[in-house]
C-alpha cells in the first residue's frame, strides 16, 4: 500500500513542460529526502533525481526536483517524445519503529 | 561498472517456496545495503524489503512479513530473497536494487533487470 499520492497521468505537447506532484504527510517526505524514478515499458526503473533535487551522472538538467514540506515536484522541461515513460516519486517511511522504503502510485507522461 | 543481476524466478503452485537471488559486480558488495522491489503486472512499484551491508537491520513490506526473508552472503557478493507460503498475489517482477543508505537519505540507484515469478495453479 503506497503511501505516497501521484497523478495517474499527465500530458504536454513537445517541447513544453510537465510537473509531477507526490503527496506524503510528516512521517515520510515531511521528514526525509525524496528520489524520483523514471521507468519505460518492459525495462526496469532508473534513479532520476535523489535527495530532493540532485541529478545523477548523465541526466539532463531538463529534469529538476523539489521538495516543500509533505509534497515533492518532479519537472520535466523540454518536452520529448522519449521522456514517455512512468516517474514514481520514493522516500523512507518512519510510520514503523523500523522504518521502509515507500514508492509512489507512479504518473504515466504522455507527449502529445 | 556496477551491475546486478537477479536469477531464481520461476512458475510455482500456490503455498509453495521459491529463493531469489541476486548477483552484485563492480562495486563494494558490503559497503551499501540492499532492496527487493517488486512490480505486479500492469502495477507500480513496491518496496518488499531492505536490508544494511552488514545484514544487520531489515525491513518488510507489511503483506511478506513472517513470509518472506532477506539475506545477504557478503563473501559471495549476493542478495537473497526467501519467500515462503506463496500466494496468486505475490506474482510479480522482482527487481533487487542497491540502496544508498539505510534510512533518511536512501534511494535506489542501480537496478537489476528483474525476475518474474508467477504464482498459479
Amino acid at each position: 500500500q503506497s503511501l505516497l499520492t501521484q497523478p495517474p497521468s499527465v500530458s504536454a505537447a513537445p517541447g513544453q513542460k510537465v510537473t509531477i506532484i507526490c503527496s506524503g504527510s510528516s512521517s515520510d517526505i515531511g521528514r526525509n529526502y525524496v528520489s524520483w524514478y523514471q521507468q519505460f515499458p518492459g525495462t526496469a526503473p532508473k534513479l532520476l533525481i535523489y535527495e530532493n533535487k540532485r541529478r545523477p551522472s548523465g541526466i539532463p538538467d531538463r529534469f529538476s526536483g523539489s521538495k516543500s514540506g509533505t509534497s515533492a515536484t518532479l519537472g520535466i522541461t523540454g518536452l520529448q517524445t522519449g521522456d514517455e515513460a512512468d516517474y514514481y516519486c520514493g522516500t523512507w517511511d518512519i510510520t514503523l519503529s523500523v522504518g521502509r522504503y515507500v514508492f509512489g502510485t507512479g504518473t504515466k507522461v504522455t507527449v502529445l | 561498472e556496477v551491475q546486478l543481476v537477479e536469477s531464481g524466478g520461476r512458475l510455482v503452485q500456490p503455498g509453495e517456496s521459491l529463493r531469489l537471488s541476486c548477483a552484485a559486480f563492480g562495486f563494494t558488495f558490503s559497503d551499501y545495503a540492499m532492496t527487493w522491489v517488486r512490480q505486479a503486472p500492469g502495477k507500480g512499484l513496491e518496496c518488499v524489503s531492505t536490508l544494511t551491508g552488514s545484514g544487520g537491520t531489515t525491513s518488510y513490506e507489511d503483506s511478506v512479513r513472517g513470509r518472506f526473508f532477506i539475506s545477504r552472503d557478503n563473501s559471495k557478493n549476493t542478495l537473497y530473497l526467501e519467500m515462503i507460503s506463496l500466494r496468486a498475489e505475490d506474482t510479480a517482477i522482482y527487481y533487487c536494487a542497491r540502496t544508498f543508505n539505510y534510512g533518511t537519505g536512501s534511494y535506489l540507484d542501480y537496478w537489476g533487470q528483474g525476475a518474474l515469478v508467477t504464482v498459479s495453479s
